[in-house]
């Protein structure tokens, strides 16, 4: 099975700051990927697909980008409510597997 | 608007059965691929398995194949995780999520399942 690996496993970063997430499929899945953002005490939300495509209602500061094996979860600008745990997901076939998650604070 | 609802959660003794449920609401429930995804508490989300829109296909992660089986009924928009032989490791927070095409699109606030003597 294609194992997801992120990185890192936490960050710090400062509001306005430019954050990146990478996760690493360790078989090419083309471009089957999503992030997610999980807020303590909800449901994960779906913010990007395809690995680039942004969710109807997510921010224009989130993108994503990469193909293959290497992926990238940008945030442009971090804002206050944007403090979550982010994980990464490849669904081009089962088992569809997450990444370990990155915990993002401020 | 799209609403997912799991219910079913309990504690339960290793070995035994569980049945949840996940009612959905807001769309056409019969046009959607869902899903079974667990969180340990304080841990990572871990697929567990999904259904094809007509039932006629079925997925499941390793560790629970041979004891869980994912079922829906389209007529009473429902998805459903019967839940055998339950061990200690089952122990989650369950969520349902519907899956347009490969992401998972929307998400229930998730049932909790405690496996423990």
């Amino acid at each position: 099975d294609v194992q997801m690996t992120q990185s890192p496993s936490s960050l710090s970063a400062s509001v306005g700051d430019r954050v990146a997430i990478t996760c690493r499929a360790s078989l090419g899945i083309n471009n089957y990927l999503a992030w997610y953002q999980q807020k303590p005490g909800k449901g994960p939300r779906l913010l990007i697909y395809s690995a680039s495509t942004l969710q109807s209602g997510v921010p224009s500061r989130f993108s994503g980008s990469g193909y293959g094996t290497d992926f990238t979860l940008t945030i442009s600008s971090l804002q206050p409510e944007d403090v979550a745990t982010y994980y990464c997901q490849k669904y081009n076939t089962a088992p569809y597997s997450f990444g370990q998650g990155t915990k993002l604070e401020i | 608007e799209v609403q997912l609802v799991e219910s079913g959660g309990a504690l339960v003794q290793p070995g035994g059965s569980l049945r949840l449920s996940c009612a959905a609401s807001g769309f056409t429930f019969r046009n959607y691929w869902m899903n079974w995804v667990r969180q340990a508490p304080g841990g990572g989300l871990d697929w567990v398995a999904n259904i094809k829109e007509d039932g006629s296909e079925r997925n499941y992660v390793d560790s629970v194949k041979g004891r869980f089986t994912i079922s829906r009924d389209n007529a009473k928009n429902s998805l459903y995780l019967q839940m055998n032989s339950l061990r200690a490791e089952d122990t989650a927070l369950y969520y349902c999520a519907r899956q347009p095409f490969g992401e998972f699109d929307s998400w229930g606030h998730g049932t909790l399942v405690t496996v423990s003597s």
